[in-house]
C-alpha cells in the first residue's frame, strides 16, 4: 500500500541555520508528492510539489526533489527565519486514473522552531 | 478569490449532543474531504465525497456523518458527541492544478466536548 514516513520532531534550529526535513514514500506507480506547512492556530497550506521523479517543488526559499530511486522528497533551505517555524507535512496522491482516488496519503507532520 | 471556510470557528459541546460543523467552497471542486487532527496522530481522514450525493468512509468515520446535496457544502455532523471526539477538525477540497489534484485546506474547527 501507499505510505509516508517523515521524521520525527521537534527540530529546533537557530535562524539562518540549513534545514532538512527526510520524508521517504512507498507508493505503487507514479504518485505526486507534496510539502504542506501548518503554522500555529490555521490550517494547512501547500508550500510545494512535484509531480514526477526527478522534479524539484519550490517555493519561498524551501526546495524538494522528487527522487524515485531512492523513494525521497526531502525539504530543505539553506536559511532558516523565525517565520518559518510551523509544522511541516509531507504527502503523496497517488495518480487517480490508475488508482481510482483522489485521497492524500500525509505524514504525521515535523514541528520546527527556528530560534532567534 | 477561491476559498475554503469553515464555521464555527469553535465549538463547546456537552456529551451526547448533535453537532453541525460547515464546510464551504467556492472553488467548484467535486472532491470534498473531513480531517480530524490530534497530537501524536498527525490528520486522520473522517469521511469524504467526490461530487454531489456520493459520501464515502474514511479510517475514522465511527460516530461521524455527512451529506453532499450540492458541490459547495460538506457538513460533518457529529451524532452523539464523544469527549473522544474533542479534536481540530479540518475541511479541504481538491481540484486538478498543473498536473496534480492539490488540496486546499479550511482554518480549522476547534471542538470541545465536555
Amino acid at each position: 500500500g501507499n505510505s509516508v514516513t517523515q521524521m520525527e520532531g521537534p527540530v529546533t534550529l537557530s535562524e539562518e541555520a540549513f534545514l532538512t526535513i527526510n520524508c521517504t514514500y512507498t507508493a505503487t506507480g507514479y504518485p505526486s508528492l507534496f510539502w504542506y506547512v501548518q503554522y500555529p492556530g490555521e490550517g494547512l497550506q501547500l508550500l510545494l510539489k512535484a509531480t514526477k521523479a526527478d522534479d524539484k517543488g519550490s517555493n519561498k526559499g524551501f526546495e524538494a526533489t522528487y527522487r524515485k530511486e531512492t523513494t525521497s522528497f526531502h525539504l530543505e533551505k539553506g536559511s532558516v527565519q523565525v517565520s518559518d517555524s510551523a509544522v511541516y507535512f509531507c504527502a503523496l496522491s497517488p495518480r487517480p486514473r490508475t488508482s481510482g482516488t483522489y485521497k492524500y496519503i500525509f505524514g504525521t507532520g515535523t514541528r520546527l522552531k527556528v530560534l532567534a | 478569490d477561491a476559498e475554503i471556510t469553515q464555521s464555527p470557528r469553535h465549538k463547546i459541546t456537552e456529551t451526547g449532543r448533535q453537532v453541525t460543523l460547515a464546510c464551504h467552497q467556492t472553488w467548484n471542486h467535486n472532491n470534498m474531504f473531513w480531517y480530524r487532527q490530534d497530537l501524536g496522530h498527525g490528520l486522520r481522514l473522517i469521511h469524504y465525497s467526490y461530487g454531489v450525493q456520493d459520501t464515502n468512509k474514511g479510517e475514522v468515520s465511527d460516530g461521524y456523518s455527512v451529506s453532499r446535496s450540492n458541490t459547495e457544502d460538506l457538513p460533518l455532523t457529529l451524532e452523539s458527541a464523544a469527549s473522544s471526539q474533542t479534536s481540530v477538525y479540518f475541511c479541504a477540497s481538491s481540484g486538478r492544478r498543473e498536473g496534480s489534484y492539490e488540496q486546499y485546506f479550511g482554518p480549522g474547527t476547534r471542538l470541545t466536548v465536555t
